[in-house]
């Protein structure tokens, strides 16, 4: 049982180029989320899914496009990065009924330059 | 709107003494208050939750009081060890049915050998 595992780990962007963030959970998870973290603050809610096909805005979506094909995956996509998207990513994942027991991945790191 | 925020950026505390970190939340509608530790180079991890309708609540070793009249979550770690050594996170959950996790900024607790 591998919880939520993120790929890659690190990632060094040009301004302008696109990415994708992948994210999966072996838990059987209603809920996913992406969360952003930058230096010395709190996390920020990038987007969530409640179930596959379903997804919603958070708090700083733009900038970002999700999908939720599956219960499993739950990736994030950079488009047309910019330095402000420089920060640390997470993703998490929460069982119905215990929304606010989220089990997050180890992160990604992403520097636009 | 919502917000919930910390009162010390910083906490320095000698091993064995106890720990309390604070945080002052805004959103009276909150239903549960999670507290999240987060180590160097980690996710955070989800420690301990209290709902709104109680005032206390214990764990292995940390004890989580709520006080509703003045808006106030605070984290008790009893016999702080090295490894307490991270970035605790007060956060809140909303009450209507589901509801999104929002953090504050978080408290950094240094134990002194």
């Amino acid at each position: 049982n591998a919880g939520v595992t993120q790929t890659p780990k690190f990632r060094i962007l040009k301004i302008g180029q696109s990415m994708t963030l992948q994210c999966a959970q072996d838990m059987n998870h209603n809920y996913m989320y992406w969360y952003r973290q930058d230096p010395g603050m709190g996390l920020k809610l990038i987007y969530y899914s409640v179930g596959a096909g379903i997804t919603d805005k958070g708090e700083v979506p733009n900038g970002y496009n999700v999908s939720r094909s599956t219960t499993e995956d739950f990736p994030l996509r950079l488009e047309l990065a910019a330095p402000s998207q420089t920060s640390v990513y997470f993703c998490a994942s929460s069982d119905r009924g215990s929304y606010e027991k989220l089990f997050f991945g180890s992160g990604t790191q992403l520097s636009v330059l | 709107g919502e917000s919930v925020g910390l009162h010390l950026p910083t906490l320095s505390v000698q091993e064995g003494d106890n720990s309390i970190i604070n945080c002052a939340y805004s959103n009276s509608a909150s239903d549960y208050f999670i507290w999240y530790k987060q180590e160097s180079g980690k996710g955070p991890q989800f420690i301990i939750d209290i709902r709104s309708n109680m005032d206390k609540r214990q764990g292995q070793r940390v004890t989580v009081l709520l006080n509703k009249t003045v808006k106030h979550l605070s984290l008790q770690i009893a016999a702080t060890q090295p490894g307490d050594s991270a970035v605790y996170f007060c956060a809140e959950k909303g009450w209507r049915g589901y509801q999104k996790v929002t953090f504050g900024t978080g408290t950094k607790l240094q134990v002194i050998p």
